[in-house]
């Protein structure tokens, strides 16, 4: 399979815990991007990446929030102290350049109970 | 501020009919706009995209039309199947920016 990879695909977490989610975008793919889907609304940009600099953040991205792409190649989200407002759906998209088509990934649904 | 305004909300629409989901944006520099598709449990799809510098695309049923001086854009799925149903993004995004804005999206129901 050479889409965009995330992974876990579910996860229920307590209140107060950190989660860390990975994504493995397309090979070959510089361009990476973090959005969170809440249930009945669009995707929302968190972050994105080209190669390994992080160049964009959205002011969604609070401190709990931060993100990572060590070389490059996969990237991993992390939530700190997780809240109940953080439950959502974690897209990761990958892209070859600017403006062309962004592929997604099947995402990671967080649950905080 | 929601910058990509989509309507409506939810679509019921017959085997072999024309769905149409219509956007609005605000944003004079937004300078391409995707639509997605996404299915339950799935990430979203690209569907079709268009650039402001035509007012029609079209790729098989799809067509979006557009228009710059109104700051709309529209989906247009001709002959609608079953198998459409699903929920559509518009979103935009402009130069200089990776950051793709989507409207609140529309469930499409197409019934056999």
């Amino acid at each position: 399979d050479t889409g965009v990879s995330q992974n876990p695909r579910h996860k229920i977490t307590k209140r107060g815990q950190n989660v860390t989610f990975r994504c493995d975008p397309i090979s070959e793919h510089n361009r990476l991007y973090w959005y969170r889907q809440t249930l009945g609304q669009g995707p929302e940009f968190l972050t994105y990446f080209q190669n390994e600099a992080q160049l964009e953040k959205s002011r969604l991205l609070s401190d709990r929030f931060s993100a990572e792409r060590p070389k490059g190649s996969f990237s991993t989200l992390e939530i700190q102290r997780t809240e109940q407002g953080d439950s959502a759906m974690y897209l990761c998209a990958s892209s070859p350049q600017v403006n062309t088509e962004a592929f997604f990934g099947q995402g990671t649904r967080l649950t905080v109970v | 501020q929601q910058q990509v305004k989509q309507s409506p909300q939810s679509l019921i629409v017959q085997k072999g009919g024309i769905s149409i989901i219509n956007c609005a944006y605000e944003n004079t520099a937004f300078d391409y706009f995707p639509w997605y598709q996404q299915f339950p449990g799935k990430g979203p799809a690209l569907l079709i995209a268009i650039r402001p510098d035509v007012s029609e695309k079209k790729e098989g049923r799809f067509t979006i039309s557009f228009n710059k001086s109104a700051k709309q854009f529209s989906l247009h799925i001709m002959d609608s199947q079953p198998g459409d149903s699903a929920t559509y993004f518009c979103a935009a995004t402009q130069g200089g920016s990776e950051k793709l804005v989507f409207g609140k999206g529309t469930k499409l129901t197409v019934n056999p």
